[in-house]
């Protein structure tokens, strides 16, 4: 079975700041993909990246980053000089082979707070 | 492009009644995935459709089914509602089947209301 642990559940910080939301996962599969994935109030899940398993490299986009360490079966997410626009619910996920099916398993979520 | 939408936005209903949900998939994505995503939770994985036909299934009851049409739009249907099932459901599509390296594309969701 896979899971994936958030634990942190709110986090506040004063725009500017950087910010870092972790995301640790269980599998027992060699090959999987992790997600983070951005709910606005709005509801709907925003694609933000996709990382697999045999691609340790980590991305910087912009003002995010992402730290993946499969010693530690981490998928960490920064922010960098956080805006309020980057208020929002994040998720981390999880996708395995599982036959043909393709479901994610997708953390709690953190909810993260920029204040002006 | 059109991406992926759902309706209803919003929906009451109450206990024991029936609903169906609605997803049109992104244009070009012939997998449509269902997730029911509770308050303060995570989504979880309901089912999944893929040329018209279930291809997986989270730990979810018979009442959850579904429908996938030509066109790849698909419908969830819940029986005898229950409190319980008050969540924002969402709509996945992705291009191809069963390809994990596919990242799926969220629709807005659909809130549903059982009083």
């Amino acid at each position: 079975a896979q899971k994936v642990t958030q634990a942190q559940t709110e986090i506040s910080v004063v725009e500017k700041e950087d910010v870092t939301l972790d995301c640790v996962y269980e599998t027992r599969d060699t090959t999987y993909y992790l997600f983070w994935y951005k709910q606005p109030p709005s509801g709907e899940l925003v694609f933000l990246i996709r990382r697999n398993s045999f691609d340790e490299q980590n991305e910087i986009s912009g003002r995010y980053s992402w730290n993946f360490q499969k010693s530690t079966s981490s998928f960490n997410f920064t922010i960098t000089a956080s805006q309020v626009v980057d208020s929002a619910v994040y998720f981390c996920a999880l996708s395995v082979i599982t036959g043909a099916n393709s479901k994610l398993t997708f953390g709690k979520g953190i909810t993260l707070s920029v204040r002006p | 492009e059109t991406g992926v939408t759902q309706s209803p936005t919003h929906l009451i209903k109450t206990r024991g009644q029936q609903v169906t949900l609605r997803c049109s998939s992104q244009s070009g994505h012939n997998t449509v995935s269902w997730y029911q995503q509770a308050l303060g939770q995570g989504p979880q994985f309901i089912f999944q459709y893929y040329r018209e036909e279930e291809n997986g299934r989270g730990n979810f009851p018979p009442r959850f089914s579904g429908l996938q049409f030509p066109n790849y739009s698909s419908e969830l249907n819940v029986n005898a509602l229950e409190l319980d099932d008050s969540a924002l459901y969402l709509c996945a599509s992705s291009p191809r089947g069963g390809l994990q390296r596919n990242e799926q594309f969220f629709g807005p969701g659909t809130r549903l209301t059982v009083l």
